[in-house]
């Protein structure tokens, strides 16, 4: 049983536009959420952590977290090439233990 | 500042033998966290310290894999008698965690890539 779902993708989407990645997550208990993006071959970087109901916008990432579906959300705008890697959704449930995704890998086409 | 650093970055190894890896976490974090990640997968919990305790250890994690913190400083991940299996880039993390700073995100290291032969 996978605690914490995310689509594998590939999501493409063209230079400019809003790339959407969503998290489902099964522990209704959790308090804590994390979106890490990680380059091939590299160690998963911190972009965002949200720890409450609605949005929380950082630049050009937002993240939105809905406890009561247990879904948190990412969404970068004004898509970069550079923005090309896969991002990883972590929950920390309510022991304190982080659980992670498997990823989804977003591809931003020039 | 520095960032949580491991040595080696790279272990390739014949299967049977023992390798040990080390991880020196931010100085200010007490605790300490080790994954394993396969290709096209999300990290997966080893084990995690809190100073120098060894507070959880994964039910998935075989006996053949110890973990220690001596001085609730750097870590060491030791496996013996590898197996092709445990081929995977093995990363430490760490954080702060105390009182109104137990929700703090754990800094993830480059990694340690072992390839078992």
């Amino acid at each position: 049983q996978k605690e914490v779902e995310q689509n594998s993708g590939p999501l493409s989407v063209p230079e400019g536009a809003i790339a959407s990645l969503n998290c489902t997550y099964s522990d209704r208990g959790s308090q804590s959420f994390f979106w890490y993006r990680q380059y091939s071959g590299k160690s998963p970087e911190l972009i965002m952590s949200i720890y409450s109901n609605g949005d929380k916008e950082d630049g050009r990432f937002t993240a939105q977290l809905n406890k009561a579906s247990q879904y948190v959300s990412l969404l970068i705008r004004d898509s970069q090439p550079s923005d090309s890697a896969t991002y990883l959704c972590a929950v920390r449930d309510n022991n304190n233990d982080m659980r992670f995704g498997a990823g989804t890998r977003l591809t931003v086409k020039p | 500042d520095t960032g949580v650093s491991q040595d080696p970055r790279h272990k390739i190894t014949k299967r049977g033998q023992n390798v040990t890896f080390r991880c020196d976490p931010i100085s200010e974090h007490n605790r300490l966290y080790w994954y394993r990640q396969t290709l096209g997968q999300g990290p997966e919990f080893l084990t995690y310290f809190q100073n120098e305790a060894q507070l959880e250890k994964s039910r998935l994690l075989s006996d053949r894999f110890s973990a220690e913190r001596p001085k609730g400083s750097f870590s060491t991940l030791e496996i013996q008698r590898t197996e092709q299996g445990d081929s995977a880039m093995y990363l430490c993390a760490s954080s702060l965690a105390s009182g109104i700073y137990s929700n703090q995100p754990q800094h993830f290291g480059d990694g340690t890539r072992l390839s078992i032969l």
